[in-house]
């Protein structure tokens, strides 16, 4: 099972909105809605921001969104802030039962 | 408040055995499915073994398939993965997550939440 596709880097300055891709196959982000993204800064435990690609979890800010299109899942930080620097990863459930990663976002706030 | 709490980690040589656990507390261990997610020094994050709620939906990664064995004692509320023969590339930072639903017929949804994981170091 091949890791979903996201780009290594993403940066913006405060206040400003920037989204982090996330591609697969229709063996798992295409085909189904259980794409989620998870939230990782160093040395803590990663923290789910957005499942079912679009739903945020309760404590989530509302400037995270999620949304899917095909193959190609999406997450959008709007109104960036200093504490949104991190590491950012998508998953996905997939047509073999397992559980796929993306390659990783770091997001950099300038 | 959810916990898990995993341990078992360390130093090993390379093709030895070492297994972790996770105790896990704050909600009914036996309703849901449990994972193991890895992360590599340096490198992204890596799923590598999910179990349902009665043990009765068990998958691995292809990379691990055949060297490790996960498992669950809901009795006690507890996760454990055996791992044999142990390589270099299985170093890494092991977390113990939990699912959203109880995966049966292995249907896996989002994870939530994490424990703060524990070091494997494969190393002679």
């Amino acid at each position: 099972q091949s890791a979903l596709t996201q780009p290594a880097s993403v940066s913006g300055s405060p206040g400003q909105s920037i989204t982090i891709s996330c591609t697969g196959t229709s063996s798992d982000v295409g085909g189904y809605n259980s794409v989620s993204w998870y939230q990782h800064h160093p040395g803590k435990a990663p923290k789910l921001m957005i499942y079912e690609a679009s739903y945020r979890p309760s404590g989530v800010p509302d400037r995270f969104s999620g949304s899917k299109s095909g193959n190609t899942a999406s997450l959008t930080i709007s109104g960036l802030q200093a504490e949104d620097e991190a590491d950012y990863y998508c998953s996905s459930y997939t047509s073999s039962s397992t559980y796929v990663f993306g390659t990783g976002t770091k997001v950099t706030v300038l | 408040e959810v916990q898990l709490v995993e341990s078992g980690g360390g130093l090993v040589q390379p093709g030895r055995s070492l297994r972790l656990s996770c105790a896990a507390s704050g909600f009914n261990f036996g309703d849901y499915a449990m994972h193991w997610v890895r992360q590599a020094p340096g490198k992204g994050l890596e799923w590598v073994s999910g179990i349902s709620f009665k043990s009765g939906s068990i998958v691995y990664a292809d990379s691990v398939k055949g060297r490790f064995t996960i498992s669950r004692d809901n009795a006690k509320s507890s996760l454990y993965l055996q791992m044999n023969s142990l390589r270099a590339e299985d170093t890494a930072l092991y977390y113990c997550v939990k699912d959203h639903v109880g995966g049966a017929a292995g249907r896996w949804d989002w994870l939530d939440p994490w424990g703060q994981g524990t070091l494997v170091t494969v190393s002679s």
